[in-house]
């Protein structure tokens, strides 16, 4: 069964760093561009960053730009998230999705919380 | 504030035939498709209508999208207590290079 599990979240003070980790298993995970999006806690869906299946192109959301970095290794089947400077406003469960063809987000990871706080 | 706007809450009772509606604030919704997700409670989002009216392999017939200039619409009919859920619209937004997804409508069944 295709599957994307993340891995890495926790607790992190605010200016903190903190890396996430998504693990692909059951397709061609080389093939496909990979997204990071968040949900803070009873909000709503937030896109954060994008890279293509070959890591060339990444793309992130204005609210992290210059503080977040999207990574992949392809030989490893992983996605990762970089999160530095981290504020409180970052706190959310964060998913790893992948896009099909047509843009939509056809396969999605249970999340992992990452939560700032002092 | 979303780009893309969502009543934040519907409800039927079993049986009925529900619409949630998706409009966008700008042309963004003109030029691409709209796709829509499902959260069941405590659980990931789960594609359930793509490119404003395809459903992915195992999405019950009873789901149905559409759209017509800038705005969408998802209609699930013979409504079900397992409907009850949360859902997004979403789009791609050719500026941010990714994703814009409206606030969610959540749907109680009676």
């Amino acid at each position: 069964e295709m599957q994307l599990v993340e891995s890495g979240g926790g607790l992190v003070k605010p200016g903190g760093s903190l890396r996430v980790s998504c693990a692909a298993s059951e397709f061609t995970f080389s093939t496909y561009t990979m997204n990071w999006v968040r949900q803070a806690p009873g909000k709503g869906l937030e896109w954060v960053s994008s890279i293509s299946s070959s890591g060339r192109y990444r793309f992130y959301a204005d609210s992290v730009k210059g503080r977040f970095t999207i990574s992949r290794d392809n030989d490893k089947n992983s996605l990762y998230l970089q999160m530095d400077s981290l504020r409180v406003d970052d706190t959310a469960v964060y998913y790893c999705a992948r896009e099909s063809g047509v843009t939509s987000a056809d396969l999605w990871g249970r999340g992992t919380l990452v939560t700032v706080s002092s | 504030q979303s780009v893309l706007t969502q009543p934040p809450s519907a409800s039927g009772t079993p049986g009925q035939r529900v619409t949630i509606s998706c409009s966008a604030s700008n042309s963004k919704i003109g030029r691409n498709t709209v796709h829509w997700y499902q959260q069941l409670p405590g659980t990931a989002p789960k594609l359930l209508i793509y490119s404003n009216n395809q459903r992915p392999s195992g999405v019950p017939d009873r789901f149905s999208g559409s759209k017509s200039g800038t705005s969408a619409s998802l209609a699930i009919s013979g409504l079900q207590s397992e409907d009850e859920a949360e859902y997004f619209c979403a789009t791609w937004d050719d500026s941010l290079k990714g994703w814009v997804f409206g606030g969610g409508t959540k749907l109680t069944v009676l």
